[in-house]
């Protein structure tokens, strides 16, 4: 079985500063994991995986997440926030074998302050 | 198209009435995946298909809820006698491989409201 816990169901950062959503997972199985983006009536966007290889990813929009299997935890992180990050973003894992179901967190809501 | 479509995009229905949605993935894309997302929710796994074979079906919350696709390419999610509380947004999501490494590309989903 998979689980993921997002922590903080909103987040809210000043213009420029640090974005750091955090994730934690629980899985049975090597973990596939993913940051997905979803703004208001869109469905989601894949901002970056963590698959195999290494541990630090790098996705779209100067996004990054680091995979730590010691911790359970992928958080996503940003140096500098910007307005148009503001949207709702989901962690989600999936099996390493086959075609796999995604199983997401409840999501993290990031508003950014001018 | 350069994205998966899915339509309508909002739906309206009575309760106890019918519904179709529709879903156009990606072409060429192997695995076909649907999602409900309930208000404030992550999204949750309905089915999976493979081609035309539906292999994972764990996630369909009734009886009332069936999904298809014959030629494992559209696919078509029918929900019977609705209820209230099947008003959500549902997704659909394919992807080209048969791995899960394979990032799944969504469409942009059907808000379905039910009255």
């Amino acid at each position: 079985a998979q689980s993921v816990t997002q922590l903080g169901s909103h987040v809210s950062v000043s213009e420029g500063a640090l974005v750091l959503l955090r994730c934690n997972y629980s899985s049975s199985v090597p973990p596939y994991l993913f940051w997905y983006v979803q703004y208001p009536n869109q469905g989601l966007q894949l901002l970056l995986k963590y698959t195999t290889g290494a541990t630090l990813v790098k996705g779209i929009n100067g996004f990054e997440a680091e995979f730590k299997k010691s911790e359970t935890s992928f958080h996503l992180t940003k140096p500098s926030a910007h307005m148009s990050d503001a949207a709702e973003y989901f962690c989600a894992v999936s099996g390493a074998q086959g075609a796999q179901k995604l199983v997401f967190g409840q999501g993290t809501r990031l508003t950014i302050n001018p | 198209g350069a994205g998966v479509s899915q339509s309508p995009r909002y739906k309206v229905a009575k309760r106890g009435q019918d519904v179709a949605l529709r879903c156009d993935p990606i072409s060429g894309h192997v695995s076909l995946f649907w999602y409900q997302q309930a208000l404030g929710q992550g999204p949750e796994f309905l089915t999976y298909f493979q081609n035309e074979a539906q292999l994972d079906k764990s996630g369909l919350p009734s009886d009332r809820f069936f999904a298809e696709r014959p030629e494992g390419s559209v696919s078509t999610l029918k929900i019977q006698r609705t209820q209230q509380e099947d008003s959500a947004v549902y997704l659909c999501a394919s992807s080209y491989a048969l791995r899960g490494n394979q990032p799944q590309h969504f469409g942009d989903g059907t808000r379905l409201s039910i009255l």
